[in-house]
């Protein structure tokens, strides 16, 4: 079930400039919104998340945002290094058992 | 500092053949387990996901089993490898706060030949 979806596979920008990755979720359950990197041949780790009280979270180069209505949310990151080339995944959950994620973004920043 | 470790990194299996990757975290009591599978080019599915030691749930069918002897490892198992579960398999751990993030393991690569 594609309850969340990251419709761009891929994504390149130049260093320095923003980095915009999208998602968007079905299920209006979802209470719970998280942003994961993953390199090649490591695990995912987290990187930020925002409750569906708030609509921004910011975490130094990484902001996440959340619009409620229309079910969707970004993370920018400002401004993008060759370091943050990745598979960027999202992630909604209702509780931890019930996380799903997005099919993720691959991100390539160029010098 | 809590870590998780995970092995092998890679797997080749034979169609039919037993399988074993375990998965233990350290630094950390009771945390909630998880095995994820990704696929090619899908997003993370959850496969199992534990409470406590002896204690799995499963969220899809599948010929594939997981197993919690002790506090801090988890287990997936099979009997008979299926092309199908060719993929890449990633443990995962979290606190018991709600708003506590997953922790993921570097993954097993998993070839079914």
């Amino acid at each position: 079930d594609q309850q969340v979806k990251q419709n761009s596979p891929s994504l390149s920008v130049q260093e320095g400039r923003i980095s915009i990755l999208n998602c968007d979720y079905t299920n209006s359950m979802f209470d719970y919104f998280l942003w994961y990197k993953k390199y090649p041949a490591e695990g995912p780790t987290f990187l930020i998340s925002i409750s569906s009280i708030k609509d921004k979270n910011e975490d130094g180069r990484f902001t996440v945002f959340l619009n409620k209505s229309a079910k969707h949310l970004s993370l920018h990151i400002v401004p993008s290094q060759p370091g943050d080339s990745a598979v960027y995944f999202c992630a909604a959950s209702v509780s931890r058992r019930y996380m799903r994620f997005g099919a993720g973004t691959r991100l390539t920043v160029k010098p | 500092s809590q870590t998780i470790h995970q092995w092998p990194a890679t797997l080749v299996q034979p169609v039919g053949s037993p399988l074993s990757l375990e998965c233990t975290v350290e630094g950390t009591s009771n945390p909630n387990l998880y095995w994820y599978r990704q696929a090619a080019g899908r997003g993370l599915q959850l496969l199992f996901y534990s409470v406590g030691i002896g204690q799995i749930s499963s969220e899809v069918p599948q010929n594939l089993s997981a197993s919690r002897p002790q506090d801090r490892q988890f287990i997936l198992s099979s009997k008979k490898l299926l092309l199908s579960d060719s993929g890449f398999y990633l443990c995962a751990w979290s606190g018991l706060r709600r708003d506590s993030p997953l922790h993921f393991g570097n993954g097993t690569r998993l070839t079914v030949t």
